[in-house]
């Protein structure tokens, strides 16, 4: 069974548009996480998320916005997409202040 | 939460034990170290984590120097598998709001057969 899964895999699109990354986990984690990783491989955290609070990394641009139908699901919205969004997004999962993070396997987003 | 500084990249022979070496001179008593790993096209994995005394998991061992400023993560026996970028974090429970963590540049450990 796969703990955190992310839909798409691959996601092409142009400049301008909006999208959407889906990330579930099925951990029955409390808090859950986006992540992105540019070209240089560098790993930042963008967005936390639990039921009682929103904590957003203050560098994340406000076209970012995660929305949470459930406490399984966060899911990444991007609008006007521009070329340096262009990125691996990584969605995790833990308890509430838990030492493990689970990771998902990521989307890798290209803006053209 | 305070910085750690690694080696850019290791490199090791399949089966031989790997030493990879954290630097955090600016820990904080309440900091907690953790390892995580990203295997090639992958996401990030737990590795182990620690606060005062050395831990061992069926993964690898986290050495703790006694003064903090320094740890060691230890794989025991590596194999081609292990060839991973490895990031050493510092969480400070008692300040981190969210319980984000902050990623560093990490070592990249070749294995050789």
């Amino acid at each position: 069974d796969t703990a955190v899964s992310q839909t798409p895999k691959y996601l092409v699109t142009q400049m301008g548009n909006d999208k959407s990354i889906k990330c579930e986990q099925n951990l029955g984690h409390d808090t859950m996480y986006w992540y992105k990783q540019d070209s240089k491989k560098f790993l930042k955290i963008m967005f936390s998320y639990n039921n009682k609070e929103l904590i957003i990394n203050e560098t994340v641009p406000n076209r970012f916005s995660p929305k949470s139908p459930d406490k399984a699901h966060l899911n990444l919205h991007i609008n006007s997409l521009e070329l340096g969004d262009s990125a691996v997004y990584f969605c995790a999962s833990s308890q509430v202040a838990g030492p493990e993070q689970y990771f998902g396997p990521g989307t890798r987003l290209t803006v053209t | 939460d305070a910085k750690t500084t690694q080696p850019n990249s290791m490199e090791s022979n399949e089966e031989e034990p790997v030493h990879l070496p954290c630097n955090h001179s600016t820990i904080s008593g309440t900091d907690y170290i953790h390892w995580y790993r990203q295997l090639p096209s992958q996401g990030p994995e737990y590795v182990i984590h620690g606060l005062t005394s050395n831990v061992n998991n069926r993964m690898a061992s986290l050495a703790i120097a006694e003064d903090r400023k320094s740890s060691t993560l230890i794989l025991h026996r590596a194999t081609l598998r292990d060839a991973a970028v490895y990031y050493c974090i510092l969480r400070d429970v008692n300040n981190n709001a969210g319980n984000m963590l902050t990623f560093g540049g990490g070592t990249r450990l070749m294995v050789k057969p």
